[in-house]
């Protein structure tokens, strides 16, 4: 139990495209969705928080216009990098918490961006 | 000072060897604790959670956590080459939410 998937694993654009990574839960409902940043042989870096049916709680120097967070339902959330840039290059990862009191949270398998 | 500090290794070791990876914090707020494996370009993986002080043991793996100390360990028995990884330690208070990472042990567990 206490699958999250998210899509894609790895994506290359264009400078000044924009990125949208999927994340699901599979098997639980989330009321609550992380989204991570992490650079080679750092830790996590939070970014976001997104609660079903609210907006996201940005982390501070996050730049909520660039990095647009929607969580829609309760299985789906969504990051989009809008026009995205070389310094935008990073492993992205979204993690899930189940019921509200839980403190456990799933972790999708990351996606790789390279902005070109 | 950071709020949970993790030696980032490399710790390297034999097969079969017990290896211990541990994690200090500065926050007394702190009430649950985790131990998350990562491998190369995955998302972490969780293997252990603990709530409060005490032992907690799992297959090879314990977890200890000494909140008088503010010091939690992960303790692999018989380590294999498949534990290679990087292991992050996570805690958080109360309500939920944030968890706070350390910045994650490499560990290689040689033939």
């Amino acid at each position: 139990g206490a699958v999250v998937s998210q899509h894609p694993s790895w994506v290359i654009c264009k400078s000044g495209t924009s990125v949208k990574i999927e994340c699901r839960s599979l098997d639980f409902q989330a009321t609550t969705m992380f989204w991570y940043r992490q650079f080679p042989k750092q830790s996590l870096m939070l970014m976001a928080t997104s609660n079903e049916g609210s907006k996201a709680t940005y982390e501070q120097g996050v730049e909520k216009d660039k990095f647009l967070i929607n969580h829609a339902s309760l299985t789906l959330s969504t990051l989009t990098v809008t026009s995205a840039h070389p310094e935008d290059s990073s492993f992205y990862i979204c993690s899930a918490r189940g019921l509200a009191g839980a403190n456990i949270q799933y972790f999708g398998a990351g996606t790789r961006l390279s902005v070109l | 000072q950071k709020e949970v500090e993790q030696d980032p290794g490399p710790l390297s070791v034999p097969e079969g060897a017990i290896v211990s990876l541990n994690c200090t914090y500065s926050n007394s707020a702190f009430q649950y604790f985790m131990w998350y494996r990562q491998y190369s370009r995955k998302g972490p993986e969780l293997l252990m959670y603990t709530y409060s002080s005490g032992n907690k043991e799992d297959g090879r793996f314990t977890a200890q956590v000494d909140k008088s100390s503010k010091y939690i360990s992960l303790f692999i028995r018989d380590s294999q080459p498949s534990d290679s990884a990087t292991y992050l330690c996570a805690m958080g208070a109360g309500g939920g939410n944030k968890l706070t990472f350390g910045t994650g042990t490499q560990l290689k567990v040689e033939l």
